[in-house]
């Protein structure tokens, strides 16, 4: 079964703190992976895309990690601010040909000051 | 950058009407759109995939009659709840794919969402 796992569910951290989020999937056949930040009420953003043969990637003070082989994947926030509070999504699309999207459950962050 | 729009942010309705939202891509052309619907503190469930000039494909469990969408153009796809009722009610998002970027990074092309439309139906 086509599934992807985020944890932790939820994370609280105190502003200026680092912080990872993890991303597991069961899904086949890869054709990248991608992490979208979700502000509440707001439609999702994208942070990143990677493909197969991409181990890190960066976009600011995001950094994410792809591991293809144990099918895992990291997001790692540096210095985190009061506006990095929010849901981020891990999602895997499945082929290079169809329109398959597989959406992990998220990652809720909460950056207090 | 590339923008979705989707309009309205926010409707409330009284059980039994319809509502319409709009998705818009703003500066590229989308000849599929997605549709979702997200409930509190969960993520996105895949509604549907609106296609230009076709018909929608619908995921298992949604219903086609009750929630219409149709593709007219390259940049607008429209989703209607009909005879809407209070289990309806949630956050509808849409997404799109840019055609030009599909072609140059086949496959990894961004997928960019609206802002969402919180639905509540009394």
């Amino acid at each position: 079964k086509n599934q992807v796992e985020q944890s932790p569910q939820s994370l609280i951290i105190l502003e200026g703190k680092n912080c990872t989020l993890q991303c597991n999937y069961t899904v086949s056949p890869f054709s990248n992976l991608r992490w979208y930040k979700q502000d509440t009420g707001r439609g999702p953003v994208s942070l990143t895309i990677m493909t197969f043969s991409e181990n890190t990637k960066s976009n600011g003070r995001y950094t994410a990690t792809l591991d293809a082989d144990t099918k895992q994947s990291s997001l790692h926030i540096t210095a985190s601010q009061l506006s990095d509070s929010a849901s981020y999504i891990c999602v895997v699309r499945l082929d290079n040909y169809g329109q398959n999207f597989v959406f992990g459950p998220g990652t809720r962050l909460s950056v207090l000051p | 950058g590339a923008v979705v729009s989707q309009h309205p942010s926010w409707v409330i309705c009284k059980s039994g009407t319809s509502v319409k939202i709009e998705c818009r891509s703003l500066d590229f052309q989308a000849t599929t759109m997605f549709w979702y619907r997200q409930f509190p503190k969960q993520s996105l469930m895949l509604m549907a995939t609106s296609n230009e000039g076709s018909k929608a494909t619908y995921e298992q469990g949604v219903e086609k009659d009750k929630f219409l969408i149709n593709h007219a153009s390259l940049t607008l796809s429209t989703l209607t709840v009909t005879s809407a009722h209070p289990e309806d009610s949630s956050f509808y998002i849409c997404s799109a794919r840019d055609l030009k970027r599909y072609r140059v990074g086949f496959g990894s092309s961004p997928l960019h969402f609206g802002n969402g439309t919180r639905l509540t139906v009394t």
